[in-house]
């Protein structure tokens, strides 16, 4: 088992460009979750899918951040216009999702830098 | 106000000594998780813990709902036990998991 899959591990943009962030799940989990780590604010939940569908996303920035999931084996984190403020490291994590939505398991992460 | 809370937020010791982090939640849970992050590292589940105690080498978890707490003790500490740990519930009624902001462990040789 491959565990969860984060490309790419690095990506600089200039300000104002698109960024685009790839996580591929741990085969079989049904629930994904995108967060982003900065130093001054911790972990910070952004979104969140069950079975490819979005289940909560109160924690995604609402006018330049979006997140889909089009089939059980990824989903994507797309920023528009980047600004310096969203440098930081993007986390996809996912779980078994039964009852509760279990224990998370982590990708090594997308470290974002704008210029 | 923050829902989970950690402290302290850092932590020196000496090789040897044994360390007590605690994390503190204001909203109702289904889960509490502790997770490992080295500096720069991705962040590796130590335990899956919704309530009761539960044991992983030097590594003991108790998590205790009514009282809204939950503790990670290391024991003997190493050198190879520095970084940050991370508490994390699975809130109720939002069936998201949130972060506490972390306790930062360093041991000195």
């Amino acid at each position: 088992n491959a565990g969860v899959i984060q490309t790419p591990r690095h990506k600089v943009t200039g300000k104002g460009q698109e960024a685009t962030l790839w996580c591929e799940p741990i085969s079989g989990h049904s629930a994904v979750f995108w967060y982003r780590q900065t130093i001054v604010q911790g972990l910070e939940f952004l979104t969140y899918f069950r079975n490819q569908a979005p289940i909560d996303d109160s924690g995604m920035p609402k006018e330049r951040f979006s997140a889909q999931m089009p089939n059980q084996s990824h989903s994507t984190l797309k920023i528009q216009s980047t600004q310096p403020q969203d440098s930081a490291v993007y986390l996809c994590a996912s779980s078994l999702d039964g009852a509760n939505t279990g224990q998370l398991y982590f990708g090594e992460g997308s470290k974002l830098t704008v210029l | 106000g923050q829902q989970v809370q950690q402290s302290p937020a850092s932590l020196v010791l000496q090789e040897g000594e044994n360390a007590e982090l605690q994390c503190n939640f204001s909203t109702s849970l289904n889960s509490m998780q502790w997770f490992y992050q080295r500096p720069g590292g991705s962040l590796v589940s130590l335990f899956y813990n919704p309530s009761g105690t539960k044991h992983s080498g030097r590594l003991t978890s108790t998590t205790v709902i009514k009282e809204r707490r939950s503790s990670l003790h290391i024991s003997s500490s190493q050198t190879t036990d520095s970084g940050t740990y991370l508490c994390a519930l699975e809130d109720t009624n939002a069936y998201k998991v949130i972060f506490g902001k972390g306790t930062h462990l360093h041991v000195l040789p």
